[in-house]
């Protein structure tokens, strides 16, 4: 157990929907990570925040947006949903703002039809 | 900008028989960190070992070591004594800057 936690674990929803996904990162830990998996593209880092300040951004599209807490749980929120949405959402958290060993959760698997 | 290339798509290996994993990274930046990750057939992310550019020894965590050659710009992974549950796809990333990079993936198969 990573200590990541990610909820819901799955999520099936239409096309056009709305949706957040959560996030508490590992106790101690201050960055937080989205990262999306899709069969094609493999993982995509979308996101990162340190203490509740966007640090990184990388490809994310902007339907998506996130945002970090003061407890430092973290919440990706995806609008618009299109079918080649459907992936694996990853949190992945970490003490420091770079270079430290990022700790994934289980995943969010959203399904989009 | 990082980059990393991972080149074997798919390996098998004989129970007991060690293994390893290739990867090959880009990056301008002089401090990075090298990571392996595990990902079973469930789909969860297992940190599995770092290696620091300025590192001297490679890094070793149980059955996983490092082969971190800075010059040819590659950190391979090893595992020895392969067990049935090593079978995964395996993750190589490269940390620059603040984000993680991740190649594509190596899917390894341990065969009884």
């Amino acid at each position: 157990d990573s200590g990541v936690t990610q909820t819901p674990k799955h999520l099936i929803t239409a096309t056009g929907q709305r949706v957040t996904l959560r996030c508490s990162p590992r106790s101690g830990d201050l960055s937080v990570y989205w990262y999306q998996q899709s069969l094609d593209q493999g993982l995509q880092f979308l996101i990162q925040y340190y203490n509740g300040e966007e640090r990184a951004k990388g490809n994310i599209l902007e339907r998506f947006s996130a945002q970090q807490f003061p407890d430092l749980h973290s919440e990706l929120n995806l609008s618009s949903l299109e079918l080649g949405d459907s992936a694996l959402y990853f949190c992945a958290s970490a003490v420091g703002p770079r270079g430290s060993p990022l700790h994934f959760g289980n995943g969010t698997r959203l399904t989009v039809t | 900008a990082q980059k990393i290339t991972q080149t074997q798509p798919g390996m098998f290996v004989q129970e007991k028989e060690a293994v390893t994993l290739d990867c090959t990274y880009d990056t301008s930046d002089p401090s990075y960190g090298l990571f392996w990750y595990k990902q079973p057939s469930s789909g969860e992310m297992i940190f599995l070992i770092y290696q620091g550019s300025y590192d001297q020894q490679n890094a070793t965590e149980g059955r996983y070591s490092l082969n971190f050659q800075k010059a040819r710009k590659s950190a391979n992974l090893v595992i020895s004594a392969s067990q049935l549950g090593d079978s995964a796809m395996y993750f190589c990333a490269i940390n620059a800057g603040n984000m993680l990079t991740f190649g594509g993936g190596t899917r390894l198969m341990v065969k009884p």
